[in-house]
């Protein structure tokens, strides 16, 4: 059965710091991941894709991707009270670019002022 | 423009009836997804619609589950004889025709409360 675990947090940063929230999957196949963020009670907001081995930059997010460990990483800079909210990681589960997602359980990031 | 929109938000019912949930995708998205969601849980896959087809519908739990998208737009996700487990929120994503990712882009979601 394909998975993906993140750690489900609660993880706590200070305003102004780096949040690094991670991810691991097993499927090796797998080919398009995802983070989402979700704030509570609304629905998942995709924020970063990234398909290629390395590190992929948006503003103060930068996605990080190593298939051969077959883990994925986001970070946020500069965290804001803002970015307070879960962050889901989703992999790619069906066949080629078409199929459903997989997503982990998602870590719950608090920034504090 | 508009994103993906859900009808009702909300959604209360007794135990053993019918009920409908309708997702409204981005205009001129040809693939729609449906999820349902527990507390503490990460979105759980129901099924995928390439057009009016049910391309994939190995998340339905049970044959109380039904999706139609018989336009190839809107589509009304139907559950028979609710249970109390099946309280959950409901989301529904589209995607970009033609698009070699998949990025799914998620409506409000349908809270669902059977009791």
């Amino acid at each position: 059965q394909k998975e993906v675990e993140q750690n489900s947090g609660p993880l706590s940063v200070p305003e102004g710091a780096i949040a690094s929230l991670n991810c691991t999957y097993s499927d090796r196949v797998s080919q398009s991941f995802f983070w989402y963020r979700q704030y509570s009670g609304k629905s998942p907001e995709l924020i970063m894709s990234i398909y290629s081995n390395g590190d992929k930059e948006d503003g103060r997010f930068t996605a990080q991707l190593n298939k051969a460990s077959q883990y994925v990483s986001l970070l946020i800079r500069d965290s804001q009270p803002s970015d307070s909210a879960t962050y889901l990681c989703a992999v790619n589960g069906g066949g080629g670019s078409q199929g459903n997602l997989i997503f982990g359980k998602g870590t719950k990031l608090s920034v504090k002022p | 423009g508009a994103g993906v929109s859900q009808t009702p938000s909300n959604k209360v019912t007794e135990k053993g009836k019918y009920v409908e949930l309708r997702c409204d995708p981005i205009s001129g998205h040809t693939a729609l997804y449906w999820y349902r969601q527990s507390l503490g849980q990460g979105p759980e896959f129901l099924i995928y619609f390439q057009g009016t087809g049910a391309a994939d519908d190995s998340g339905l739990p049970n044959d109380r589950f039904f999706a139609v998208r018989p336009e190839g737009s809107v589509s009304t996700l139907k559950i028979q004889r609710t249970e109390r487990g099946d309280s959950a929120v409901y989301l529904c994503a589209s995607r970009v025709s033609g698009s070699v990712y998949n990025e799914q882009f998620f409506g409000p979601g349908t809270r669902l409360t059977v009791l």
